[in-house]
């Protein structure tokens, strides 16, 4: 069945240290997407990708980095500059502009 | 900037009951669509709405769009415990060039028995 894969379920992360969280994709779709969901609160976008080796950042993100070498994976860097990583990660992606995002199971990542 | 904005952000309903929740976005948009996340799990897909005017029905939820308004609504007929659950909305991006989706701030249902 086609679906997006994220690994790990569950993260900690050591203080100055930098964590990458995996998403990967056999949906052939182009476009995908990094969120982060903080307790209570809505999906807010760190990074999108509309084709390979090309990314946008989105509205919070400072302290994250991401890759598309290929079209099937997007993995997203939480870096040490992110004093604040704790938090659910969501990553989507979408085969079209007329078509909803498929959502992974998401990373939860939590300080130690 | 594209802002979106739903209400109420929380409702507590009896079973039986029926209820609307609106998503208004600031900036124009010719699609809309509807999520539901369930506590601690990830966000699955409602409805697609494509065009002004479209309407959706899935069981008790029906979802509508008026784009000359920037105001989708997603009604709730008869609720039934299993509805509770956090709704999101989120409008599509520019329709040309590069685009993202902005979630609303999400709607948090509990039905209660």
């Amino acid at each position: 069945d086609g679906g997006i894969t994220q690994s790990p379920k569950y993260l900690f992360r050591k203080e100055g240290q930098n964590v990458t969280l995996s998403c990967e994709q056999n949906l052939n779709h182009d476009a995908m997407y990094w969120y982060r969901q903080d307790p209570g609160q809505g999906l807010r976008l760190i990074y999108y990708s509309q084709i390979v080796n090309d990314f946008q950042k989105g509205d919070i993100a400072e302290g994250y980095s991401v890759s598309r070498e290929k079209k099937e994976s997007f993995p997203l860097t939480v870096t040490s500059a992110q004093k604040n990583p704790t938090a659910f990660y969501l990553c989507a992606s979408t085969g079209g502009r007329h078509q909803p995002q498929h959502f992974g199971d998401g990373t939860r990542l939590s300080i130690l | 900037e594209l802002k979106v904005e739903q209400n109420p952000l929380f409702l507590s309903m009896q079973e039986g009951k029926n209820y609307t929740i609106y998503c208004n976005y600031s900036t124009t948009s010719d699609r809309l669509y509807w999520y539901r996340q369930d506590p601690g799990k990830s966000l699955e897909s409602l409805f697609v709405l494509l065009s002004n005017g479209a309407v959706k029905q899935e069981g008790r939820l029906m979802a509508s769009l008026d784009t000359k308004a920037r105001l989708s609504t997603l009604h709730i007929t008869a609720a039934v415990h299993d509805l509770s659950a956090t709704y999101f909305c989120a409008p599509g991006g520019p329709t040309s060039g590069t685009y993202k989706y902005i979630f609303g701030t999400g709607t948090r249902l509990k039905v209660l028995a």
